[in-house]
């Protein structure tokens, strides 16, 4: 199935770890590179992760990714009110030869 | 600093084509894959397709058929041309660049975007 699917929203206190899941399939997370993106509101998507668990120049290392099987996850620790953003996971999926994203969690801070 | 940014027409009408350019400052468009990117109010982005500084192109199976991306490496611009629109076509569409000048999928330099809306 080609479909990255991921929890709607999140929440968390500032300093809080907040950890969000994206689920895929083998035809995508299982057999290929995740990347996730951060978007605020009325601006354009930034690269946060690549490769699973790497971080562009400038990311805070507070921003951390990895993968189990055809699952992958974005974690938050120490959550700050500047996290507060929608979080997307991206990967290119086999089945449908094309790169398809999640649906998004919005991440909130208490 | 690297920077893209696009243009074209905010409204289209139903059935005709959408035509938007990207165009790259501050670098040279001659290396990197160069993509298309979609996302329609309050829902998930959606890549469209890319073209390779060397002018070959890849395209979302979604899309296929009514969409075209071709790059003009002599004023630094890519365009995207999408057929036969309709109201699901409304969206904001963003240009991007792969982080790696070998590597396709890491959308590391956007566009601020374009907003297209679909009507009569």
């Amino acid at each position: 199935q080609s479909v990255l699917t991921q929890p709607p929203s999140m929440s968390g206190t500032p300093g809080q770890r907040v950890t969000i899941i994206c689920s895929g399939s083998r035809s995508n997370i299982g057999s290929n590179t995740v990347n996730w993106y951060q978007q605020r509101p009325g601006t354009a998507p930034r690269l946060l992760i690549y490769s699973y668990n790497q971080r562009p120049s400038g990311v805070p290392d507070r921003f951390s990714g990895s993968r189990s099987g055809t699952s992958a996850s974005l974690a938050i620790s120490g959550l700050q009110s500047e996290d507060e953003a929608e979080y997307y996971c991206a990967a290119w999926d086999a089945s449908v030869n094309a790169v398809i994203f999640g649906g998004g969690t919005k991440v909130t801070a208490l | 600093q690297v920077q893209l940014q696009e243009s074209g027409p905010g409204l289209v009408k139903p059935s005709e084509t959408l035509s938007l350019t990207c165009t790259v400052s501050g670098a040279s468009i001659n290396s990197h894959y160069w993509s298309w990117i979609r996302q329609p109010p309050g829902k998930r982005l959606e890549w469209i397709g890319y073209v390779h500084y060397t002018g070959s192109t890849m395209y979302s199976p979604s899309l296929k058929g009514r969409v075209s991306i071709s790059i003009d490496a002599s004023r630094d611009k890519f365009s995207l041309t999408l057929d036969s629109v309709t109201a699901a076509d409304a969206a904001v569409y963003f240009c991007a660049r792969d982080r790696d000048r070998d590597l396709f999928g890491e959308f590391g330099l956007w566009g601020q975007g374009t907003l297209v809306r679909v009507s009569s």
